[in-house]
């Protein structure tokens, strides 16, 4: 089955500075990969997603690159805030042929100092 | 829509008793996901139900652990008995699409087992 590993699993900047979270994953037959924030004590979000026909997308401060050959995909937060502290997962499934369950990473915990 | 519902958000137990969870999943979503969330697992799928119907159970620790879904709007998963390991936080989620788009989660429940 699918196995994803993210990196790091804290990660401490300024504010101001940027940010980068990495995973991998196992399954090449993998095609969508979502990002999600869990804020402390709340539910996880989905804040961005990427599909595999595409290798970059971005919203804003936040952008997600795909690299299908080497099965890895990275999320990064520029100009980082005080508000971007939170725990972030990032996920895989094979969505295209029918359902495959979301397969979560350990998850990053960011904190953005003032 | 208020989105996933959860109850209780809190819930402390002795150890032996039986613990039953609440979800009411977003109306017209046909996927619905209970996770666990723990520091050292993540987020760990335990079940999912797919237009009500039970489709991968693979992740439920143990026999002591059940899953229902009697119609599209209500899904309840019970401990019997509870052990401290069983100690985490509870999530629901549900999807309109599976594996191949956002899951919304609900608040989860905190379980705490004494």
């Amino acid at each position: 089955g699918e196995n994803v590993e993210q990196h790091p699993s804290t990660l401490s900047v300024q504010e101001g500075d940027s940010a980068v979270i990495k995973c991998t994953y196992s399954d090449s037959a993998s095609n969508y990969f979502p990002w999600y924030k869990q804020e402390l004590g709340k539910r996880p979000q989905l804040i961005i997603d990427i599909r595999s026909n595409v290798g970059e997308k971005k919203d804003q401060r936040i952008a997600v690159t795909l690299n299908k050959t080497a099965k890895h995909f990275s999320l990064h937060i520029t100009e980082t805030q005080p508000e971007d502290s939170a725990v972030y997962f990032c996920a895989a499934s094979r969505g295209n042929t029918g359902f495959q369950k979301l397969v979560f990473g350990t998850g990053t915990r960011l904190l953005v100092s003032p | 829509d208020a989105g996933v519902i959860q109850s209780p958000r809190h819930e402390v137990t002795e150890m032996g008793q039986e613990v039953t969870l609440r979800c009411k999943p977003i109306s017209g979503h046909d996927y619905l996901f209970w996770y666990r969330q723990t520091m050292m697992r993540g987020l760990e799928l335990l079940i999912y139900f797919n237009n009500n119907v039970p489709i991968d159970d693979s992740g439920m620790p143990e026999d002591r652990f059940s899953a229902k879904m009697p119609n599209a709007s209500f899904s309840t998963l019970k401990i019997q008995p509870s052990e401290p390991r069983d100690s985490a936080v509870y999530f629901c989620a549900s999807s309109p699409r599976g594996g191949r788009t956002e899951a919304f989660f609900g608040q989860g429940t905190r379980l705490t087992v004494v």
